[in-house]
């Protein structure tokens, strides 16, 4: 079975800040996915990476995968509070398999 | 323009009880997945249907969980005989076959069983 571990599972970062979240898995997969999730609210896809070397950028967020580390980094520049979310990367073609998610906070 | 929708978005059941819930994907999409997400959790893979056809289902699902697609259309998602270990988030997603398999979620059926 695939595994996906994202790192780190929470982050408390200040407003302005940069940094960078983790998503590693186990298997080759040719398309990993990140996902925003709000408290009490579904999930919102905000980026797919389908090749080795794919970079997508939107806004203050810029996602990129490494196919043959099988590792994918969600950066985000210039933190603001409306960022504040649970991120999910997930990979798979039929079945996906999702991280347990990074829980960010960002603090005035 | 309307989004993927479930019905309910709240069930609260005793165990032991059958709970059947509804998905109704974005319309002209093919594929239709569900879920499951606990608190801290991400979405846990059940099952996934293209059109009408189931074509792969999680090995950790029971036998106590059944999907259907009739038609290709909206999908039913039944758990018999709950359990407490049910109590979850129930997630539906569809997507077109496209290259990209962008998944859009609905709101979630929240199951709380006693």
């Amino acid at each position: 079975e695939l595994k996906v571990e994202q790192n780190p599972l929470f982050l408390s970062m200040q407003e302005g800040k940069n940094y960078t979240i983790y998503c590693n898995y186990s298997t080759t997969s040719d398309r990993l996915y990140w996902y925003r999730q709000d408290p009490g609210k579904s999930l919102e896809s905000l980026f797919v990476l389908l090749s080795n070397g794919a970079v997508k950028q939107e806004g203050r967020l810029m996602a990129s995968l490494d196919t043959k580390a099988r590792l994918s980094t969600l950066h985000i520049t210039a933190a603001v509070h409306d960022l504040s979310a649970t991120y999910f990367c997930a990979v798979g073609s039929n079945q996906f398999y999702f991280g347990t998610g990074t829980s960010l906070t960002v603090i005035p | 323009d309307t989004g993927v929708s479930q019905d309910p978005r709240h069930k609260i059941t005793k165990r032991g009880q059958n709970v059947t819930f509804r998905c109704d994907p974005i319309s002209e999409h093919n594929r239709l997945y569900w879920y499951r997400q606990t608190l801290g959790q991400g979405p846990e893979f059940l099952t996934y249907f293209q059109n009408e056809a189931q074509l792969e289902k999680s090995r950790l699902l029971s036998d106590r969980f059944s999907a259907e697609r009739p038609k290709g259309s909206f999908s039913t998602l039944e758990i018999q005989r709950t359990e407490q270990g049910d109590s979850a988030m129930y997630l539906c997603a569809s997507s077109i076959t496209s290259g990209r398999e962008t998944q859009y979620f609905g709101p979630g059926t929240r199951l709380l069983v006693l």
